[in-house]
C-alpha cells in the first residue's frame, strides 16, 4: 500500500530551527508537496520537489531523496507565527496525491 | 486570501437534515476538488471536477453528492449523514486536475452531525 509517515507532533523555541522529516511508499513518484496550515485556515502551498537536493525558500527549505524515500522541511529563525501543521504529499505514478496526517509544530517562545 | 471561498464556516445538523456546503474560487482555475479533514488523520479526497465534468469519485457514500455547474463554483449536498462524517470539508481548486500544480485551499466548512 502506499503511505506517507511524519511525526505527529513537534516542539522547538523561537529563534531556532527545526526539521520536519516525512518518509514515503509511492507506486510510483512524480513529486512531493509540503503544505502548511494555521489553527482554523486553509492549507497554503510551501513546495514542490521532484528532484533530489535542496530547495531553499527565505527561511524554509525543502529537501528529497528519492533513492531513501525521504523528504525534509527545514525552518530557520523560527518565530511564533510558524506554529501550524504541516502536510506532506506524495504524488504517485498516475498522478493521485498521497497525504500524510500532518506534523503539528508548537513554537515556545 | 487565497481565492477560494467557502460557505457556510460552520454547520451543525441533525442525521435527518439536507444541507449544501458552497465553494467559489476566484483564480480561474478549472479544477475543483473536496477533501474531508478529520483530527490527525490524513487528508481525504472525495471528489475532483475538471472543465465542470467528474473525473474522480473515492467510493464516498452516496449521501454525499457534488455539484459543479460551473468552473468557479462547486457544491457538496449533504443528506441522511452520519455521526462520522463530522469533520472539516475543504474545497481546493488547481489549473490542470492532474495534480502537478499547486493546491489552493479554501478555509473550509466545519462540520458537526449529531
Amino acid at each position: 500500500g502506499q503511505n506517507i509517515d511524519q511525526p505527529t507532533e513537534m516542539t522547538a523555541t523561537e529563534g531556532a530551527i527545526v526539521q520536519i522529516n516525512c518518509t514515503y511508499q509511492t507506486s510510483g513518484f512524480n513529486g512531493l508537496f509540503w503544505y502548511q496550515q494555521h489553527a482554523g485556515e486553509a492549507p497554503t502551498f510551501l513546495s514542490y520537489n521532484v528532484l533530489d537536493g535542496l530547495e531553499e525558500k527565505g527561511r524554509f527549505s525543502s529537501f528529497l531523496s528519492r533513492s531513501k524515500g525521504y523528504s525534509y522541511l527545514l525552518l530557520k529563525e523560527l518565530q511564533m507565527k510558524d506554529s501550524a501543521s504541516y502536510l506532506c504529499a506524495g504524488l504517485d505514478s498516475n498522478y493521485q496525491l498521497i497525504w500524510g496526517a500532518g506534523t503539528k509544530l508548537i513554537i515556545k517562545p | 486570501e487565497t481565492g477560494v471561498t467557502q460557505t457556510p464556516r460552520h454547520l451543525v445538523m441533525g442525521m435527518t437534515n439536507k444541507k449544501s456546503l458552497k465553494c467559489e474560487q476566484h483564480l480561474g482555475h478549472n479544477a475543483m476538488y473536496w477533501y474531508k479533514q478529520s483530527a490527525k488523520k490524513p487528508l481525504e479526497l472525495m471528489f475532483v471536477y475538471s472543465l465542470e465534468e467528474r473525473v474522480e469519485n473515492n467510493s464516498v457514500p452516496s449521501r454525499f453528492s457534488p455539484e459543479c455547474p460551473n468552473s468557479s463554483h462547486l457544491f457538496l449536498h449533504l443528506h441522511t449523514l452520519q455521526p462520522e462524517d463530522s469533520a472539516l470539508y475543504l474545497c481546493a481548486s488547481s489549473q490542470g486536475g492532474d495534480n502537478t500544480g499547486e493546491l489552493f485551499f479554501g478555509e473550509g466548512s466545519r462540520l458537526t452531525v449529531l
